[in-house]
């Protein structure tokens, strides 16, 4: 079946610092795939999402690429804020599943420091 | 503004009691979904549905019960056979095809 593997944290930087999340799939199909956050006591939102391969998801500073050889889909940010901290999940959704359910990773708990 | 509402935020029960989660949605989505959050485990799907008066089991439905009798509304009951109830429960809508989900705030639920 499917499943998304992320990279265990807590993950804690210094503000301005580079970030890297790192996230694999295992998929049947040709999956969509997406980074979700979420802030304290909140639920998860949407932070960025890339449909197919070598597509790149963009916002508000991060990025990731959809990179179908290496079946992965990296978390960058350039340069982190205190305002970064939260968990972000990695997920898949895959189409030839038929219901368009999501996978998620188990999360990555980032902590930034001023 | 649409979105989706989850109440109460914070939900305390005696072991052994039925409780039910509150999920009201404003988007006109058919589908949502109820997740369930421990630490260090990720998010687990419950339950499901698509669309009105239909919905699936998820992965670790044993002990939940849900009903879709409206678009709007999803509500999850947490029965007295769920052995380890107390987590954070989170309710998903979602549009047509591929489209992300969106989710309510949750609701932290104790039971003692």
């Amino acid at each position: 079946g499917d499943s998304v593997t992320q990279m265990e944290g807590p993950v804690t930087l210094s503000e301005e610092a580079f970030l890297t999340i790192n996230c694999t799939y295992t998929a049947t199909g040709y999956p969509s795939l997406f980074w979700y956050v979420q802030y304290p006591g909140e639920g998860l939102q949407l932070l960025l999402k890339a449909t197919k391969a070598d597509d790149k998801g963009s916002n508000k500073g991060f990025e990731a690429t959809y990179r179908k050889e290496t079946t992965s889909f990296h978390l960058e940010k350039g340069s982190v804020q205190v305002s970064d901290s939260a968990v972000y999940f990695c997920a898949l959704s895959d189409q030839e599943a038929g219901s368009y359910q999501l996978t998620f990773g188990k999360g990555t708990k980032l902590s930034v420091i001023p | 503004d649409g979105g989706i509402t989850q109440s109460p935020k914070y939900l305390f029960r005696k072991e052994g009691q039925n409780v039910t989660l509150s999920c009201e949605q404003n988007l006109n989505h058919d589908a949502m979904y109820w997740y369930r959050q421990d630490p260090g485990q990720g998010l687990r799907l419950i339950y499901y549905s698509q669309i009105v008066n239909d919905f699936q089991k998820g992965d670790i439905a044993e002990g939940y019960s849900v009903s879709r009798e409206k678009k709007e509304s999803f509500p999850l009951t947490v029965t007295s056979a769920q052995k380890n109830p107390t987590a954070f429960y989170l309710c998903a809508s979602r549009g047509q095809g591929d489209s992300p989900l969106h989710f309510g705030n949750g609701t932290r639920l104790t039971v003692t």
